[in-house]
């Protein structure tokens, strides 16, 4: 069963416009919401990251909104340029608790940002 | 700053063939773990370790092997190549299992014919 459903599976925006990738979550036990990018021939690397002790998280032109209640999160990619074409995966995990806990990732959404 | 080092970027085997994925860290992370890619299905895990000497399963660890011998290495062995396996296979490290930053190596491209 999937831990993090995310969508849209693919995203076309053009430059300028603003991206949005949603993340659904079941298990409340998951406190830390962080989400990746990666770009062709690449590993993915951590883009930005949340905790739910706070709804919105900023940096750059990258924010994640948190909602606690319905158990999403979602990325928005403000003034999108042609460089930030890439996959994005959202993923989940427990922050405390066993050391033995993983974080589960969603099957990621490919963005193509036109000129 | 090497980071997280994967080998061999390419491989091409045949059904039934058996090789080794190597991988190895240099900030001295605890947590290492390996992840298959494939079309449409994300980021799987296959095998993850704790510290050396420690390992355990992921949700897709079917025909793959793993040992952790030291801090640094984390090898994964194909016993029995399938087609089924081939795939982009990515090692990644932390500092701790969950709630902290993953590292990922640049990935090895496997095809089973």
């Amino acid at each position: 069963q999937q831990q993090v459903k995310q969508s849209p599976q693919s995203l076309i925006v053009q430059k300028g416009g603003i991206s949005i990738i949603n993340c659904a979550y079941e298990n409340t036990a998951f406190d830390y919401f962080p989400w990746y990018q990666q770009f062709p021939g690449k590993g993915p690397a951590l883009l930005i990251a949340i905790r739910p002790d706070v709804s919105e998280k900023k940096e750059g032109r990258f924010t994640i909104s948190f909602n606690k209640s319905a158990k999403q999160f979602s990325l928005h990619i403000m003034d999108s340029q042609p460089g930030d074409s890439a996959t994005y995966f959202c993923a989940a995990s427990p922050d405390r608790g066993s050391t033995l806990g993983r974080l589960y990732f969603g099957r990621g959404t490919q963005l193509t940002v036109w000129p | 700053n090497a980071g997280v080092t994967q080998t061999p970027k390419f491989q091409v085997l045949k059904t039934g063939q058996s090789m080794t994925l190597q991988c190895a860290q240099d900030m001295n992370h605890e947590y290492m773990s390996w992840y298959r890619q494939d079309p449409g299905m994300g980021l799987r895990l296959i095998h993850y370790s704790v510290g050396a000497g420690i390992t355990d399963q992921g949700e897709v660890p079917n025909g793959y092997n793993v040992s952790r011998s030291t801090t640094e290495d984390f090898p994964l062995r194909l016993l029995s190549a399938a087609p089924s396996q081939t795939s982009v296979y990515f090692c990644a490290s932390s500092r701790r299992p969950i709630g902290g930053e993953l590292f990922f190596g640049e990935g090895s491209r496997l095809t089973v014919l």
